[in-house]
């Protein structure tokens, strides 16, 4: 099984700051035949389902605000937050969509400082 | 409008059974790979189960092969989740989700989720 390891757990962050959340997987997930990166982000505020927000480990979904990006290749990646709303606050997950069992990182909870 | 809604969650003693429902709409059912990922209190998300578009193919978590059962019936957009011989580690949100053509794909879609408590 692919273990999807974030961190940290929690951030807290001013609001129009930056935030950075990490993610690693035991193993790559890129598959070599598409040159592509099987790891989505997905945020889920209290009381809600998870809403996806990137797929590919660098494309955001139709609607997502452009302060929010991803990066990394193989088993690291990162979501950034470029500037942080009231609304961002909501924990993050990444998953791997590389191989089964489909894994997802333990949550990232980010908070206004 | 696109949605999923689950139901059938409820409080069931440890080693009973529970079936969960998942009804689409909005979108081509058939069409999509559909997966259930649960969340116990507090905790985060796992992927429990998925199943191909035309009910021929079947995944599971470890923990729940051989207790659990996926299927689906496309006349009614409909996903289904038998839970059979329950433990108390099972206590969780379930939510059921689409994904793409390809059990490889992201989980675009997500239910409102059901909650289904195991105790005594």
């Amino acid at each position: 099984d692919i273990v999807m390891t974030q961190s940290p757990d929690s951030l807290a962050v001013s609001l129009g700051e930056r935030a950075t959340i990490n993610c690693r997987s035991s193993q790559s997930v890129l598959y070599s035949s598409d040159n592509k990166n099987y790891l989505a982000w997905y945020q889920q505020k209290p009381g809600q389902p998870p809403k996806l927000l990137i797929n590919w480990a660098s494309t955001r979904e139709s609607g997502v605000p452009d302060r929010f990006s991803g990066s990394g290749s193989g088993t690291d990646f990162t979501l950034t937050i470029s500037s942080l709303q009231a609304e961002d606050v909501a924990v993050y997950y990444c998953q791997q969509c590389y191989s089964t069992p489909l894994t997802f990182g333990g949550g990232t909870k980010v908070e206004i400082k | 409008e696109v949605q999923l809604v689950e139901s059938g969650g409820g409080l069931v003693q440890p080693g009973g059974s529970l079936t969960l429902s998942c009804a689409a709409s909005g979108f081509r059912f058939s069409a999509y790979w559909m997966s259930w990922v649960r969340q116990a209190p507090g905790k985060g998300l796992e992927w429990v189960a998925n199943i191909r578009q035309d009910g021929s193919e079947k995944k599971y978590v470890d923990s729940v092969k051989g207790r659990f059962n996926i299927s689906r019936d496309n006349a009614k957009n409909s996903l289904y989740l038998q839970l059979n011989n329950v433990r108390v580690e099972d206590t969780a949100v379930y939510y059921c989700a689409s994904q793409g053509a390809q059990w490889w794909d992201i989980f675009d879609i997500w239910g409102q989720g059901t909650m289904v408590t195991v105790s005594s």
